[in-house]
Order: structure tokens, then sequence, then C-alpha cells
């Protein structure tokens, strides 16, 4: 059973358009929600993370929208560039530092 | 600088062979994992360890077993590489659970191919 569910599988986006990644998750003992970028040839490597006592978090042009009883959370990129053109993964651990559950992934391209 | 070191970039190994791949982290982590990325099935979790000499199977533990001799390194073992274990393999380290540090630090990764 898979227990973090990451759509789209793969997203274009015209440079300066908005991104969204959806993510949804099964178990709600999870209460850590981050996101990891990975660029090829590398390790994934935090993005941002929220936790469900908020229902949004910003960071630069990067924003996670939370939805505790619908058990989903998103990724929204704003004014998306070229080089946010990567791998996202979404995440959910149920306790602070344990071993993270990803989703499946979504290659994001931004076309310039 | 944090940093998450695994021994090798891309390997090659005989099918049948035993094989080892390791991980060191600097950052005095707790925790540390294994996991293996395949193209379209994202992140799955082979094992992890919560201190030196522990360890638990994460989702995909058959035809693996790790060592934690030290807090710094943490050990992935392919008992007998098949075909099916070719893949990319992350190992990340994080703070001690509990703390308000959850960040996991990932290395680059070790391709591994089975032939």
């Amino acid at each position: 059973q898979q227990q973090v569910k990451q759509s789209p599988q793969s997203l274009i986006v015209q440079k300066g358009g908005i991104s969204i990644i959806n993510c949804a998750y099964e178990n709600t003992a999870f209460d850590y929600f981050p996101w990891y970028q990975q660029f090829p040839g590398k390790g994934p490597a935090l993005l941002i993370a929220i936790r469900p006592d908020v229902s949004e978090k910003k960071e630069g042009r990067f924003t996670i929208s939370f939805n505790k009883s619908a058990k989903q959370f998103s990724l929204h990129i704003m004014d998306s560039q070229p080089g946010d053109s990567a791998t996202y993964f979404c995440a959910a651990s149920n306790r602070a530092g344990t071993a993270l559950i990803f989703g499946k992934g979504t290659t994001l391209s931004v076309s310039s | 600088d944090v940093k998450v070191t695994q021994s090798s970039r891309y390997l090659v190994k005989r099918t049948g062979e035993k094989v080892f791949l390791e991980c060191v982290q600097d950052m005095d982590h707790e925790n540390m994992f294994w996991y293996r990325q395949d193209p379209g099935l994202g992140l799955r979790l082979i094992y992890f360890s919560y201190d030196v000499k522990m360890k638990e199977k994460g989702d995909i533990p058959e035809g693996y077993s790790v060592s934690r001799e030290k807090k710094e390194r943490f050990s992935l073992i392919l008992e007998s590489a098949s075909t099916n274990q070719t893949s990319m393999y992350l190992c990340a380290s994080s703070p001690h659970r509990g703390t308000e540090n959850t960040e996991a630090f990932f290395g680059q990764g070790t391709r591994l191919t089975v032939v």
C-alpha cells in the first residue's frame, strides 16, 4: 500500500508560470511533510517542510499548502524558472527525525 | 558544510557477488537510512538505524543487510547481488527523533549495475 501518493508524474510549465504538485497521504499519524528537490546526478535536498498545525508555509517562490482534513498537501512554485527544472518528491513521517516515506516523484520541466 | 559521503558514485558488479556500499556522515547524526531510487517508483526505504549497532527493516529489506559499528558509518550489504538490484542507492542521515531539526541530508548516490 502506497502511503504517500504524488501527482502528476511529470509536469511542463512555461517560464513565469505556476507549478503545482500534489500529494495525498493515508496515515493520520504523519506529522511532518517535507518536499525534496533533486537535480540530475545529485542526491535529494530539502526544499521546504510543513507541520500539520499550519495550513500554509511560504519560502520565497515556494509554498506548501496543507489540508489536514483531506489529508493532502501541495507544492506551489510561483514564477517558475528554468533553474527549477528538477525532480520533486513529497514525503511524510510520523515523528521528528524518523524515516521519511516518499512519493514517487514529479519531474518538472520549465521551458523558456 | 554538512556532508553525507557515499564511497562510490558508480559500481559494476557481477551476479552473485557480495557488494558493500559505504556511507559516512560528519554531522554527528543519530539516524541513518538507505533508500533505493528507481524511475517511476521514487525512493523506497531499505533499512534504517537510530543508533550504533541498531537496525530496522524498511519497506524492501529482502536481499539486503546493513551494519552500523560506528555512529558516523552505515553500510549496506548485498549478500548475493542480482540483476534486479541494479539501481541508484541513496544514503541519508538526520538528527535524533524528537528534535526540532528534522531535515534529512542525502549523499550523492551510488549507481549500482549488476551484470
